[in-house]
C-alpha cells in the first residue's frame, strides 16, 4: 500500500458525460501528479500540482482539468467524455516537486461507453 | 525531449533464476533520476528503485539492482531469484528536472516467471 488513495476504483460512463476522479496523497506530500494509461498511448503525464498551485503540464486535453484543495488532496475533472477517454487513470504523489520519488495510487479505471 | 526506450516488450524467466530488463534513456539534462516500476495484473504501480544520475553506485533494493551505465545511457533493472510473483509488467521511468517533476515511462517489459 503506498498510502495514495484514489477514488472511485472503477467508473462506467457514457459519452458526453463528466466525472471526477479524486485523489489523496500520503500523509507529509505536497506535490499531486495525475497520469493517464491507455493501451495505445501508454503512461502519459498530465498535470502536476504543488501545494495547491499548478506546477507543470503535460499531454492533458482542454476538456480535461485539475486542481489541488488545500487539504491537499486533488480532483481530476474530465467532461465531453469520448470513447478514446477509456484508460486507466493514475495519481501519484511526491514530498516536494522536484528530486523525489512519486507514490502511485491504485488508479480509477475509466471506461466510457 | 526525454526519451525512454525500453526495447523486450516480453520475458521470459526460470524461476530462482535472474532477469534483466533493459532499458535506455536519453536526455539533456545534466541531472536526472531513473526509476523502476512495477504493474501487477490487478494493476496498481509498486515503486521498485531509484538512481540518481550522479550516484557513484549502482542503487540496490532487496533482490532488485540497478545498472546504470551512464556513457552509454542505459539503466537495466536486474532481478535476481525470480519468483512467481515478479510476474508483471515493468516499467522504466526518468525524471527530468526541467519543467516541473514529471515522469517519462517506457512502453514496459511483461516479465513471466516460469515454475
Amino acid at each position: 500500500d503506498s498510502g495514495v488513495t484514489q477514488t472511485p476504483k472503477h467508473l462506467i460512463t457514457a459519452t458526453g458525460q463528466r466525472v471526477t476522479l479524486r485523489c489523496s496523497p500520503r500523509s507529509g506530500d505536497l506535490s499531486v501528479y495525475w497520469y493517464q494509461q491507455s493501451l495505445d498511448q501508454g503512461l502519459q503525464f498530465l498535470i502536476q500540482y504543488y501545494n495547491g498551485e499548478e506546477r507543470a503540464k503535460g499531454n492533458i486535453l482542454e476538456r480535461f482539468s485539475a486542481q489541488q484543495f488545500p487539504d491537499l488532496h486533488s480532483e481530476l475533472n474530465l467532461s465531453s467524455l469520448e470513447l478514446g477517454d477509456s484508460a486507466l487513470y493514475f495519481c501519484a504523489s511526491s514530498v516536494s516537486p522536484l528530486q523525489d520519488t512519486q507514490y502511485f495510487g491504485p488508479g480509477t479505471r475509466l471506461t466510457v461507453l | 525531449a526525454q526519451k525512454i526506450t525500453q526495447t523486450q516488450p516480453g520475458m521470459f524467466v526460470q524461476e530462482k533464476e535472474a532477469v534483466t530488463l533493459d532499458c535506455t534513456y536519453d536526455t539533456s539534462d545534466p541531472s536526472y533520476g531513473l526509476f523502476w516500476y512495477k504493474q501487477p495484473s490487478s494493476g496498481e504501480m509498486i515503486f521498485l528503485i531509484y538512481q540518481g544520475s550522479y550516484d557513484q553506485q549502482n542503487a540496490t533494493e532487496g533482490r532488485y539492482s540497478l545498472n546504470f551505465q551512464k556513457a552509454r545511457k542505459s539503466a537495466n533493472l536486474v532481478i535476481s531469484a525470480s519468483q512467481l510473483g515478479d510476474s508483471a509488467m515493468y516499467f522504466c521511468a526518468m525524471r527530468g528536472t526541467t519543467g516541473g517533476n514529471q515522469f517519462y515511462f517506457g512502453t514496459g517489459t511483461s516479465l513471466t516467471v516460469i515454475p
